[in-house]
């Protein structure tokens, strides 16, 4: 069955380093997510991207953050200068094309995440 | 914020029993999905209910949704062991909207 992926597992850095996550989503989905889970609270929504473009982002997801798909399989998700708070669970999901243009399946499928530590 | 809280936040049963688990929101929504996570894994899906769909299945699975008290139920019948996890419910406001808020999660352990 097909699945979302993701790379590391687990990634260990200095605050104030750059880390790039990234994340295979399954072959057909067109949507593409990342959300992210400090350890013992919420997920929480970061930013959604399609076509290319963000469609949606959150109050998180700010300057230090962005996104980018640069070829046809990874997606990947780079924070610019990481601080101690970005240190979560980060999750990638996709999800396939709806019925509407533009408008994706309701299901979200997820990876199994990158815990990314900031020392 | 779009999302209320979830009930209880831990539960344990033993094996055979069933587990219900109950989800409040804030907000109308157009579905709410509930997630699986087994511990410090990635997020499961497990069903989807419509805002115009009052009760669903899968397999071991039935959940409700009252959309007139803004809240859902998760229960699962004949636990098993490999049930225990954590399971959090999903909204969104939107048909095909992209972004999903959270709940707080239920913590349930199954004891053999």
């Amino acid at each position: 069955e097909p699945e979302v992926t993701q790379t590391p597992s687990h990634q260990v850095t200095q605050m104030g380093q750059e880390v790039i996550l990234r994340c295979v989503p399954i072959s057909n989905h067109l949507y593409f997510y990342w959300y992210r889970q400090i350890l013992g609270q919420k997920v929480e929504f970061l930013v959604s991207f399609y076509n290319n473009e963000i469609s949606e982002k959150s109050e998180i997801f700010d300057d230090q953050f962005s996104v980018e798909r640069p070829d046809g399989s990874n997606f990947t998700l780079k924070i610019r200068s990481t601080k101690l708070e970005d240190s979560a669970m980060y999750f990638c999901a996709s999800s396939e094309a709806g019925q509407g243009v533009g408008a994706p399946t309701d299901t979200q499928y997820f990876g199994p995440g990158t815990r990314l530590t900031v020392l | 914020s779009q999302q209320g809280e979830e009930d209880p936040q831990a539960l344990s049963i033993q094996e055979g029993e069933n587990a219900t688990m109950n989800c409040s929101y804030k907000t109308s929504i157009n579905n709410l999905q509930w997630y699986r996570q087994n511990s410090g894994r990635g997020l499961v899906h497990l069903i989807l209910i419509r805002s115009n769909e009052r009760e669903k299945h899968s397999g071991r699975l039935r959940v409700t949704l009252d959309t007139s008290k803004k809240s859902s139920s998760l229960l699962i019948t004949a636990s098993r062991a490999a049930d225990t996890a954590s399971y959090f419910c999903a909204t969104s406001r939107r048909r095909g909207a992209q972004k999903l808020v959270f709940g707080q999660g239920t913590r349930l352990t199954i004891n053999p």
